[in-house]
C-alpha cells in the first residue's frame, strides 16, 4: 500500500530558528514529490521534486529529494511568524497525477 | 483569474438530506479532484476526473457521486448525508502532463447533524 509519512507531526520554534521537516514515502512507480503550505484555508503549492540531489529554493525555503532512501526534507531558515502553518508532503505514484498526502507537520513560530 | 472556486463555503445538513458542492476553475485545467480533510487524517481523495465527461473513484468514494459535464466544473453530490461525512471538502485542478502540482479551492466546511 502506498503511503507517505511526515515527521514531526508538530513543532514549536522561535522566530529566527531554522527548522527541518521530514517526509518519507513508500510508493510504486514514483513520479514526483510535492510540498504544500496550508494556513487557514487551501493548501498552496511550494515545490515539486522529481530528481534526487537537486535542491529547490524559494527565499528562505528549500527542499531536496533522496530517491534512493525514499525521503525528502523541507528546510526553513530564519523562521518568521508568517511561516506558521501546516506543511503537507504529497507523492505522485502514477500517470494520473493523483497525489497521496501525508498527515502534515504543524509548525508554530513564536515571536 | 479567479483560479479554483467552491460553493458554498459553509453548510449544515441534517442526516439523510442531500446536497451538491460545486467546484469551478477558469484555468482550462484537464484534471479535477475532490478531497476531504479530517483532523489527523490528512487529505484523502474522494473522486477525480481526467477530462470532461469522465470520472473515477479515489480512496474514499462511498456515499458520494460526481459529475463533470463541463470542463470547468466538477460537482460533488451527497445523496443521503451521514454524520461521518462532516468534514472540510477541497476541490483541486491541474493541467494535463507531467506537471503534477494541483491548485486548490478555498474549501467547503460541511457539518452533518
Amino acid at each position: 500500500e502506498d503511503k507517505v509519512v511526515q515527521s514531526p507531526l508538530s513543532l514549536v520554534v522561535h522566530e529566527g530558528d531554522t527548522v527541518t521537516l521530514n517526509c518519507s514515502y513508500e510508493v510504486t512507480n514514483f513520479r514526483s514529490l510535492l510540498w504544500y503550505k496550508q494556513e487557514k484555508k487551501a493548501p498552496t503549492f511550494l515545490f515539486m521534486l522529481t530528481s534526487s540531489g537537486i535542491e529547490k529554493k524559494s527565499g528562505r525555503l528549500s527542499s531536496i529529494l533522496d530517491k534512493k532512501e525514499l525521503f525528502s526534507i523541507l528546510n526553513i531558515t530564519a523562521t518568521q511568524t508568517g511561516d506558521s502553518a501546516v506543511y503537507l508532503c504529497a507523492v505522485c505514484p502514477g500517470s494520473q497525477g493523483n497525489l497521496i498526502f501525508g498527515k502534515g507537520t504543524k509548525l508554530s513560530v513564536k515571536p | 483569474n479567479a483560479g479554483v472556486t467552491q460553493t458554498p463555503k459553509f453548510r449544515v445538513l441534517k442526516t439523510g438530506q442531500s446536497m451538491t458542492l460545486l467546484c469551478a476553475q477558469d484555468m482550462n485545467h484537464e484534471y479535477m479532484y475532490w478531497y476531504r480533510q479530517d483532523p489527523g487524517m490528512g487529505l484523502r481523495l474522494i473522486h477525480y476526473s481526467v477530462g470532461e465527461g469522465t470520472t473515477a473513484k479515489g480512496e474514499v468514494p462511498d456515499g458520494y457521486n460526481v459529475s463533470r459535464l463541463k470542463k470547468q466544473n466538477f460537482l460533488l453530490g451527497l445523496e443521503s448525508a451521514a454524520p461521518s461525512q462532516t468534514s472540510v471538502y477541497f476541490c483541486a485542478s491541474r493541467l494535463a502532463g507531467p506537471r503534477y502540482e494541483q491548485y486548490f479551492g478555498p474549501g467547503t466546511r460541511l457539518t452533518v447533524t
